[in-house]
């Protein structure tokens, strides 16, 4: 199994450029999740998807913020106009439908500097 | 709503030292309670789990054990490698209604030096 894939690795983008991220969750897996890293917040969980739909977004920061989930093996994070405030490690995780005491699997961020 | 709160790093150790990482977290409910480890310039990995009380996590080494009592999670190893250095973050995960996702700690950085 290939795992968790996210697209860039590393992105630099200037203020108010639209900037995109893409995850490729685990064949199988129902579950998406969405979560910022940074040095002062820690992790935090934007929004996640089941079976594609979005369940909760309560932690999209504002409307800037969008993500969609077109099929089972795809997803996609934007956020227009970027802002520096907006530099942080952005993961994607997948996990396993019907089983709460399953595991996330991560993939290996993004890595966003808005200058 | 659901927290967690693990001990404030960083914690530095000497190869062979023994180590603890407090974990405590308030749910409703009966949570499944993780242990993820980030090394530097990776994603999150899953450590250990356990997912009802007195159950004891398990692997390379590194224990923990679900004490409802004391609502705490705590990560123990007898013998750190510099290997072990990485960033750990307690977590849970609730089984309440529509709540599938993932509760972390803020994470404690480990550093251990040979």
């Amino acid at each position: 199994d290939a795992g968790v894939i996210q697209s860039p690795r590393h992105e630099v983008t200037e203020m108010g450029q639209e900037v995109t991220l893409r995850c490729k969750p685990i064949s199988g897996h129902d579950y998406l999740f969405w979560y910022r890293q940074t040095m002062m917040r820690g992790l935090e969980l934007l929004i996640y998807f089941n079976n594609n739909v979005p369940i909760d977004d309560s932690g999209m920061p504002e409307d800037r913020f969008s993500a969609k989930m077109p099929n089972a093996s795809f997803s996609t994070l934007k956020i227009q106009p970027s802002e520096p405030r907006d530099s942080a490690v952005y993961f994607c995780a997948s996990s396993n439908r019907d089983s709460y005491n399953s595991p996330l699997h991560f993939g290996n961020g993004t890595r966003l500097t808005v200058t | 709503g659901d927290s967690v709160t693990q001990m404030e790093g960083p914690v530095t150790l000497s190869e062979e030292a023994f180590l603890t990482i407090n974990c405590t977290y308030t749910a409703t409910g009966y949570p499944s309670l993780f242990w993820y480890v980030q090394y530097p310039g990776e994603g999150l990995q899953l450590l250990l789990k356990a997912t009802k009380a007195d159950d004891k996590g398990s692997n390379k080494g590194f224990e923990a054990t679900y004490r409802k009592e004391t609502t705490s999670f705590h990560l123990e190893k007898g013998s750190v490698q510099v290997s072990d250095s990485a960033v750990y973050f307690c977590a849970l995960r609730n089984s309440g209604g529509s709540n599938y996702k993932l509760t972390f700690g803020k994470g404690t950085l480990l550093t251990v030096n040979p």
